[in-house]
């Protein structure tokens, strides 16, 4: 059963390009979360959702990003027009439709904003 | 709002070294409690966890004891191996929230 999936694991943009990361879940998990990993700090939430459905996105920047889980093919992280405050780490994990079940994480995406 | 607080990396240590990392928190309620462990090149996997005051999770050697007096969660290990070498997250979960709130993580280097 292959981990969670991300791809790619170092994305370069210039400033106002636009980035997409993308993660697929283990198989069998219905559940999606996108975190962010900012130089010198810990992981911050960023959205959870269920397929076709945002959950909650209160860890989301009100602008230039948005992020999806369609019924078909892996969830979406998009960043519109990216600013060199971009650069991160950023991390996918999902989980089994129960609650309370552990999250599986990914191995992350890396984007550099030049 | 809520919000881990870890012990200042890097850690340095010998093969068979103790090991402490500081975990301390703050959060309304009663928050369950994880360490994570994401090895160089990989994917944070869970270490061990807590769910109430008291308990004590434990896994691979590593144990970590949830102290609700003192809001901590440090992690520990007797004796580390150069493959404990990685960098470790305390986090925390408030009940029904389904977010992990990090620290910033501390990286462990063990050496031969």
């Amino acid at each position: 059963n292959a981990g969670v999936m991300q791809n790619p694991r170092h994305l370069v943009r210039r400033r106002g390009q636009e980035a997409r990361l993308r993660c697929s879940p283990m198989k069998g998990h219905s559940h999606v979360y996108w975190y962010r990993q900012l130089p010198e700090e810990g992981l911050k939430f960023m959205v959870y959702l269920q397929k076709e459905n945002i959950i909650d996105e209160s860890g989301m920047p009100k602008e230039r990003f948005s992020a999806e889980f369609p019924k078909e093919g892996p969830s979406i992280l998009r960043i519109q027009q990216v600013v060199r405050g971009d650069s991160a780490a950023y991390f996918c994990a999902s989980s089994p439709p129960s609650f309370n079940e552990k999250l599986f994480f990914g191995s992350g995406t890396q984007l550099s904003v030049l | 709002g809520d919000s881990v607080t870890q012990m200042e990396g890097p850690v340095t240590l010998s093969e068979e070294a103790f090991l402490t990392i500081n975990c301390t928190y703050t959060a309304t309620g009663y928050p369950s409690l994880f360490w994570y462990v994401q090895y160089p090149g990989e994917g944070l996997q869970l270490l061990l966890k807590a769910t109430k005051a008291d308990d004590k999770g434990s896994n691979k050697g590593f144990e970590a004891t949830y102290r609700k007096e003192t809001t901590s969660f440090h992690l520990e290990k007797g004796s580390v191996q150069v493959s404990d070498s990685a960098v470790y997250f305390c986090a925390l979960e408030q009940g029904g929230s389904e977010k992990l709130v990090f620290g910033k993580g501390t990286k462990l280097t063990v050496n031969p």
